[in-house]
């Protein structure tokens, strides 16, 4: 079965840092991988989307994601964190058209 | 383009009392789902619409949760009796995917409905 695990439950960096969230995965073959953020009282947005065609992704708002075959991993950075980057951040993997399996859900806090 | 339109926005019923959630798609997408987000969780499948047509509803509790989507565009989450467990986000989601497309198909949630039952 596919699945993904993120690693922390919560990161807070300072303002203008670097962002990691980390996500790994687990799947029988090549897995479509996604990372959706939601903000407090607002919809979950696409960030970004692995589907194989490049291992370094770029998405959104300054965000990308590396696969790495060899780690089972995909996880999420920034360069320099904003405070409009506080919210909840998913890693989801496809298990087939539709149909999403959500991790746990990563935190961010931004300290100004 | 208009997003995903859920209402109500928030609602507190007391156990054993019915509650109804209502999703209006983005126009033209013919996938809808709804979606359970328990606090602390990811969101959880619970239905997936095609068209008017259920795809998947393996992980609806049947025995208190409905749904339908009776003209292909609207839909209805249904709750009866609700439970303190069922105290959740439920959200709402929409693409214009059909059977068969790559899995990389993009969705658009709705800001969903948060329901407390007492």
């Amino acid at each position: 079965a596919q699945s993904v695990t993120q690693l922390d439950s919560h990161v807070s960096v300072s303002e203008g840092t670097p962002v990691l969230l980390r996500c790994n995965y687990s799947s029988s073959y090549s897995p479509s991988l996604f990372w959706y953020v939601q903000h407090p009282n607002k919809g979950l947005q696409l960030l970004l989307k692995y589907t194989s065609a490049a291992t370094l992704v770029k998405g959104i708002n300054g965000f990308e994601a590396e696969f790495k075959k060899s780690e089972t991993s995909f996880h999420l950075t920034k360069p320099s964190a904003h405070m409009s980057d506080a919210a909840e951040y998913f890693c989801v993997v496809i298990r087939s058209p539709g149909k999403l399996t959500f991790g746990t859900g990563t935190r961010l806090t931004i300290i100004p | 383009e208009a997003g995903v339109a859920q209402s109500p926005r928030y609602k507190i019923i007391e156990k054993r009392q019915s509650v109804a959630f209502w999703c209006n798609p983005i126009s033209g997408h013919a996938t809808l789902y709804w979606y359970q987000q328990i606090l602390g969780q990811g969101p959880k499948l619970l239905i997936q619409f095609q068209n008017n047509g259920v795809v998947d509803d393996s992980q609806l509790p049947k025995d208190r949760f409905s749904a339908e989507r009776l003209k292909g565009v609207d839909s209805t989450l249904k709750i009866q009796p609700a439970k303190l467990e069922d105290s959740a986000v439920y959200l709402c989601a929409s693409s214009s995917g059909l059977p068969g497309l790559a899995t990389n198909e993009k969705l658009f949630f709705g800001s969903g409905t948060q329901l407390s039952v007492l």
